[in-house]
């Protein structure tokens, strides 16, 4: 237990369904960020929250995705008429003021586009 | 997106042998970061370094951060079965993202 959730562990929807992925990191994550992760590649980021702003979102992010963090604890991440293309591990990872280098992620929300 | 070039891309070895990878960027960075992922988990960190030039052990995995800022390597001493995996570096400015590898798979056979 990495002490960041995601939840669910694998979603199966057809292309053209929305889908949304949440993500619960530990209190003392102020700082919350989602990656992307095809399969042979390493992770690949999407955006980043300082408690509850976000701060920063990658190209990577079409107008199809978004993401809140309303209070500053959990995140959401809806993507909207799913594509084929969409079919990944999304991953969250969690980070304090304390330990401000190498954060921790979640075990992965595996979406599957049919 | 942006990836790190990390080699080599997969390794075979035999229970018992060290192993070593490394990870090269067009860009410097503040912290170099090794990650090691299993099948369906995400990341879980290995070493973090710091400075230029720093060598860091954690057991029997070592790394280094270039004193270029622009590459890293890991070596793992005496590998075992469950050191099987996917190895990925990251490199991150600040409290910035994570720009992370191409990843580098490990089988171990016994």
């Amino acid at each position: 237990d990495t002490g960041v959730s995601q939840d669910p562990r694998h979603k199966i929807t057809k292309r053209g369904q929305n889908v949304t992925f949440r993500c619960d990191p530990i209190s003392e994550h102020n700082r919350l960020y989602w990656y992307r992760q095809t399969l042979g590649q390493g992770p690949e980021f999407l955006t980043y929250f300082q408690n509850e702003a976000q701060l920063e979102k990658s190209r990577l992010l079409s107008d199809r995705f978004s993401a809140e963090r309303p209070k500053g604890s959990f995140s959401t991440l809806e993507i909207q008429r799913t594509e084929q293309g969409d079919s990944a591990m999304y991953l969250c990872a969690g980070a304090g003021t304390v330990n401000n280098y190498g954060y921790t992620f979640g075990s992965g929300t595996r979406l599957t586009v049919v | 997106g942006q990836q790190l070039n990390q080699s080599p891309q997969s390794m075979f070895i035999q229970e018992g042998e060290d192993v070593s990878m490394n990870c090269t960027s067009s860009s410097i960075f503040n912290t170099w970061l090794w990650y090691k992922q299993d099948p369906g988990e995400g990341p879980v960190l290995l070493i973090a370094l710091y400075k230029a030039g720093e060598l860091t052990s954690n057991g029997r995995l070592t790394a280094q951060f270039g004193i270029t800022r622009k590459d890293s390597f890991l070596n793992i001493s005496a590998s075992i079965p469950s050191d099987v995996g996917i190895y990925f570096c990251a490199g991150q400015w600040d409290t910035d993202k994570l720009i992370f590898g191409t990843g580098t798979r490990l089988q171990v056979f016994p």
